[in-house]
This record gives C-alpha cells, sequence and structure tokens, in this order.
C-alpha cells in the first residue's frame, strides 16, 4: 500500500508571513507528482505537476520544489495573504496508476 | 481544461437512505472518477467509470454500496445505498487528461453528506 504524507496537518500563519510544508512520497517508482489547491465549496485546483528530481514551479508567490531520490517536495508561499486560505493536496503519481493523495495540509492565513 | 459540475452540492441524510450524485463534463471523456475524503482522512479513489462498461472498484469499495452510471461520455452517476454514519464524506468526481508527460486530474466542486 503507497503511502503519501504531509506535514504538517493545519497551520495559521499572520497576513504577511512567508510559509512552508512537505510532501513525502514512495521513492520508488516516480512518474510524477502534483500539488493541489482546494478551498472550501470550490473544485480542488491543480497548482503544479513535478515529473524531474530537481524539478522548481512558480506561480506568482507559490513555488514548489522536487525530490525524487529521497521522495519529497516542498510547496512555499511567500507573503500569505487571506485568500491563500485552503487546502493544499500533494498526489504521487504512478505510470499507468492511479493518484494517491496525501492527507492535506490546511492553511489558514489571517489578517 | 475539462469543467465539471455536481448536484447534490450538500445533502443530509438519514441512516438507511441511498443518495445519487450526478457528475457532468462539458467535454468528451473515457474515464470518470469517483473518490471521497472522509473527515481527517485523505481523497480515496473509489472507482472509474468506463462508457459501455462496468465501473472497476478500488480495495474495499463494492458495487453494491457504491453502484455507479455511466451512460455516455459527459455524464456518470455514484449512488450511496443504504447509508450509514461513516459515510459521511466529500464525494469528488475527476476526469483525467493528459498534461505533457503527466496525467492531470480535474475535479468537481464535491457533494458534501452528511448521514444522522
Amino acid at each position: 500500500i503507497l503511502n503519501v504524507e504531509q506535514s504538517p496537518q493545519s497551520l495559521h500563519v499572520q497576513e504577511g508571513d512567508s510559509t512552508n510544508f512537505t510532501c513525502s512520497f514512495p521513492s520508488s517508482n516516480f512518474y510524477a507528482l502534483h500539488w493541489y489547491r482546494w478551498e472550501t465549496a470550490k473544485s480542488p485546483e491543480a497548482l503544479f505537476v513535478m515529473t524531474l528530481n530537481g524539478d522548481e514551479k512558480k506561480k506568482g508567490r507559490i513555488s514548489a520544489t522536487l525530490n525524487t531520490k529521497e521522495g519529497y517536495s516542498y510547496l512555499y508561499i511567500k507573503g500569505s495573504q487571506p485568500e491563500d486560505s485552503a487546502t493544499y493536496l500533494c498526489a504521487f503519481e504512478l505510470y499507468g496508476q492511479n493518484f494517491v493523495f496525501g492527507p492535506g495540509t490546511r492553511l489558514s492565513v489571517l489578517p | 481544461s475539462a469543467v465539471i459540475s455536481q448536484k447534490p452540492s450538500r445533502d443530509i441524510c438519514q441512516r438507511g437512505t441511498s443518495l445519487t450524485i450526478q457528475c457532468q463534463v462539458d467535454s468528451q471523456v473515457t474515464m470518470m472518477f469517483w473518490y471521497r475524503q472522509q473527515p481527517g482522512q485523505s481523497l480515496t479513489l473509489i472507482a472509474t467509470a468506463n462508457q459501455g462498461s462496468e465501473a472497476t472498484y478500488e480495495s474495499g469499495f463494492v458495487i453494491d454500496k457504491f453502484p455507479i452510471s455511466r451512460p455516455n461520455l459527459t455524464f456518470s452517476t455514484l449512488t450511496v445505498s443504504n447509508m450509514s454514519p461513516e459515510d459521511s464524506s466529500i464525494y469528488l468526481c475527476s476526469v483525467e487528461e493528459r498534461q505533457g508527460f503527466a496525467n492531470e486530474q480535474f475535479f468537481g466542486p464535491g457533494t458534501r453528506l452528511t448521514v444522522l
């Protein structure tokens, strides 16, 4: 059974703070790692898909890195805003198989 | 990317009843996926709905409990049968599209189910 872990489970930060959280996944049979942002009552929104060891992706104030050899990815948010409040999911994709999701990190940004 | 809608967005149901969730996609897709997220748990795949054939269920999920229909390439339903409080979850449908080297999942907004 594949296990994808995320930490922390939840966190609260002040507006303007920068923050980061972790996704850990099996280092074998890696194909791709996905990050999603899921706001309450909305569809999970794809943020990044990363496939190569050392990949770094950036979208505005949000960026992500990937280490496939040790099996982790970091998501960074610079200068957090209240609209960043959401659950951030990572998903591990094996070739030809279904996605395995982590439990998510619930971020609350306090104004 | 595909646009997906789900109905209902939320419901509160009594133990022992059944609820059917609808999922509509704005384009034709081969496979549709049904997930659930129980409180505090990971998003978990229930089954893959294939048009023209029976759904493929993941370990721990059975057709009698979660019957699925897939009448055409843009629509699917998931029924949660004989519900118990343990079925209280968010249920999501999704479709998959090729994005470069990898696949990408696009999700509906979910159905939040509470079973009393």
